[in-house]
């Protein structure tokens, strides 16, 4: 069972565009929701967390909006790039263990 | 991938032979993990260790097991590997258990 669902599975956005992935989570014991993002024949690499203290955190043109009653949260990649064409994992940490999505394919159009 | 490297990078071997993974850190992290990355799956917890000697079960551990004698060391060892364990296999490193810090990957394909 996929304790983080993840979607959309492929995402194709214009430059300039808005890039939208969403997360959703059953358990509640999770403490903290990183987002992360893997190049082709790299490793993943941390972009932006948040805990559920808080509903937003933004980090330059990435944004985490966190909605707890709702289990739910997701990523807004704003004015994106070419160079943000990746593949993107939310997570849930409980325990010191991490538990992954399933990955959305982002590509950006020039 | 700074601070952690993987060896070998990429591995093909026979099913039914024993095959073991090296993740080294220089970042003295207590938190070590071993994920496994597949199509559809995104990545799976295998194993992690919390400290030396001190190692549990993630979600897809059958078949697997690990040791950590030292700090810097993860070891992640294939028994007897299947064609299933085809796959690109992760370390991770942390020093609080919440954000991770992965290693560059193994390519590992059973035939």
């Amino acid at each position: 069972q996929q304790q983080v669902k993840q979607s959309p599975q492929s995402l194709i956005v214009q430059k300039g565009g808005i890039s939208i992935i969403n997360c959703a989570y059953e358990n509640t014991a999770f403490d903290y929701f990183p987002w992360y993002q893997q190049f082709p024949g790299k490793g993943p690499a941390l972009l932006i967390a948040i805990r559920p203290d808080v509903s937003e955190k933004k980090e330059g043109r990435f944004t985490i909006s966190f909605n707890k009653s709702a289990k739910q949260f997701s990523l807004h990649i704003m004015d994106s790039q070419p160079g943000d064409s990746a593949t993107y994992f939310c997570a849930a940490s409980s325990f010191q263990k991490l538990v992954f999505g399933t990955g959305t394919r982002l590509l950006v159009s020039p | 991938d700074a601070g952690i490297t993987q060896s070998p990078r990429h591995k093909v071997t026979e099913t039914g032979t024993p095959v073991t993974l090296r993740c080294h850190q220089t970042e003295n992290h207590r938190y070590m993990y071993w994920y496994r990355q597949d199509p559809g799956h995104g990545l799976r917890l295998i194993h992690y260790s919390y400290g030396v000697k001190d190692t549990d079960k993630g979600e897809v551990s059958d078949g697997y097991s690990v040791s950590r004698s030292k700090t810097e060391d993860f070891l992640l060892t294939l028994e007897s590997a299947t064609s299933s364990q085809t796959s690109v296999y992760f370390c991770a490193i942390s020093s609080t258990g919440g954000a991770l810090n992965f290693g560059p990957g193994t390519r590992l394909t059973v035939l």
